[in-house]
Parts: C-alpha cells; sequence; structure tokens
C-alpha cells in the first residue's frame, strides 16, 4: 500500500523567500506524481505532473523534482508571494493494471507573510 | 467550459436518512472519482469509474454507492447516513490516468454534516 509524507506540515516565510516542500512516498512503481495546490475551503487544482521519466518539471516559478528510486519529490517556490498561501499536496499516481488511483499526503500548510 | 461541478455546497443529514451527491463534469473524461478529506486524514478514495458503465471501490468505499450511466455525471450516494461519514467531498475527473500527461480536475467540494 502507498504511503504519502509531507514534511514540514505547517511552514511560515517571509514574502520573498524561497523554499522547498518535501514529499515521500514508499512504492516506487509510480505512474506519475502531482502536486496540487488548495486554498480554504476550496477543492485543489493541478499545479505540475511530472511523469515517472522524468527528473523535474517547471512552471513559473514552481519547480518539482521527483527521484524516483529513493521515494522523493520536492516542490521549489521561488519568490514567494502573500498569493502563495495554501495547503500544497503531492500525489504519486500508482501504475498495474485498471487500479489506477492516487493516494495523497496530508499536506503542507504554507503561510507568506507580507 | 464549466470544468467540474458539484451540488450541493452544504448539506446537513440526520443518522439514517439518505442522500446524493451530484458531480458533473462537460470535459468528455474517462475517469472520474470521489474522495473524501477528513482533517489529519488526508484525502482518501472512495470510489472511481474509468468509463460509462464501469465503477469500482477505492479505499473507503463502505456506506456509499455509485453508478455511472453517462460520461458526464458520477452521482455518490449515502445509503444510510452515519455521523463517521461527516467530510468534505470531492469530485475528480481526468480524460485517462492511463496517460502520463493527464492532470486531475477537482470540483469545488461538498460540506456534509451527519448529526
Amino acid at each position: 500500500k502507498q504511503e504519502v509524507t509531507q514534511i514540514p506540515a505547517a511552514l511560515s516565510v517571509p514574502e520573498g523567500e524561497n523554499l522547498v516542500l518535501n514529499c515521500s512516498f514508499t512504492d516506487s512503481a509510480i505512474y506519475n506524481l502531482q502536486w496540487f495546490r488548495q486554498d480554504p475551503g476550496k477543492g485543489l487544482t493541478s499545479l505540475l505532473l511530472i511523469q515517472s521519466s522524468q527528473r523535474e518539471q517547471t512552471s513559473g516559478r514552481l519547480n518539482a523534482s521527483l527521484d524516483k528510486s529513493s521515494g522523493r519529490s520536492t516542490l521549489y517556490i521561488a519568490a514567494s508571494q502573500p498569493g502563495d498561501s495554501a495547503t500544497y499536496l503531492c500525489a504519486p499516481v500508482n501504475s498495474g493494471g485498471s487500479n489506477y488511483k492516487l493516494t495523497f499526503g496530508k499536506g503542507t500548510l504554507l503561510t507568506v507573510n507580507p | 467550459n464549466a470544468g467540474v461541478t458539484q451540488t450541493p455546497k452544504f448539506q446537513v443529514l440526520k443518522t439514517g436518512q439518505s442522500m446524493t451527491l451530484q458531480c458533473a463534469q462537460d470535459m468528455n473524461h474517462e475517469y472520474m472519482s470521489w474522495y473524501r478529506q477528513d482533517p489529519g486524514m488526508g484525502l482518501r478514495l472512495i470510489h472511481y469509474s474509468v468509463g460509462a458503465g464501469i465503477t469500482d471501490q477505492g479505499e473507503v468505499p463502505n456506506g456509499y454507492n455509485v453508478s455511472r450511466s453517462t460520461t458526464e455525471d458520477f452521482p455518490l450516494r449515502l445509503l444510510s447516513a452515519a455521523p463517521s461519514q461527516t467530510s468534505v467531498y470531492f469530485c475528480a475527473s481526468s480524460y485517462s490516468l492511463r496517460a502520463s500527461t493527464d492532470t486531475q480536475y477537482f470540483g469545488p467540494g461538498t460540506r456534509l454534516t451527519v448529526l
């Protein structure tokens, strides 16, 4: 059974700081890994998807890396802004037959202070 | 496109009542799923569907039924509500999880309280 751990559980930083969110998973036989953002009281928004054959993926100030063999992914946020405040979740997708599923971590609650 | 829509946004039920949470998507996605999100537990998969007429159980299926008669709709039925089903429910869809470029699109959620 896939288990996903996200560290830290919460993070508070001043505006402008670069930061790294960590995600580890126990089953490395993944199809891809997705990072999501969730604002309070809202649904999830997909930020980045890294295929299992990729090492990293970039979108604007966001860069996600994947080390499948060690079961780790990181989300790097450059020059953080107050609007980045949200909960960030990672979710590896496991392969195998028709039972594709995402397993979510509990998330990292990020607060960026002006 | 409206994306993934869910109704209602909020619902209060009494123990033993039944209800249906509605989910619809207008992106012609094959894959649809239901999750519940509880504090300290993260999101857990309830049921999923890989196409019209095909459904399967996820991690926490007990107490819930689903059906998929059309590509667009994937309702979740609570048969006899229990306080343990108090949660926020999210519906999600993607073209297909088999394609490595597919991302999941989530609805805004339904906040359910069972008294």
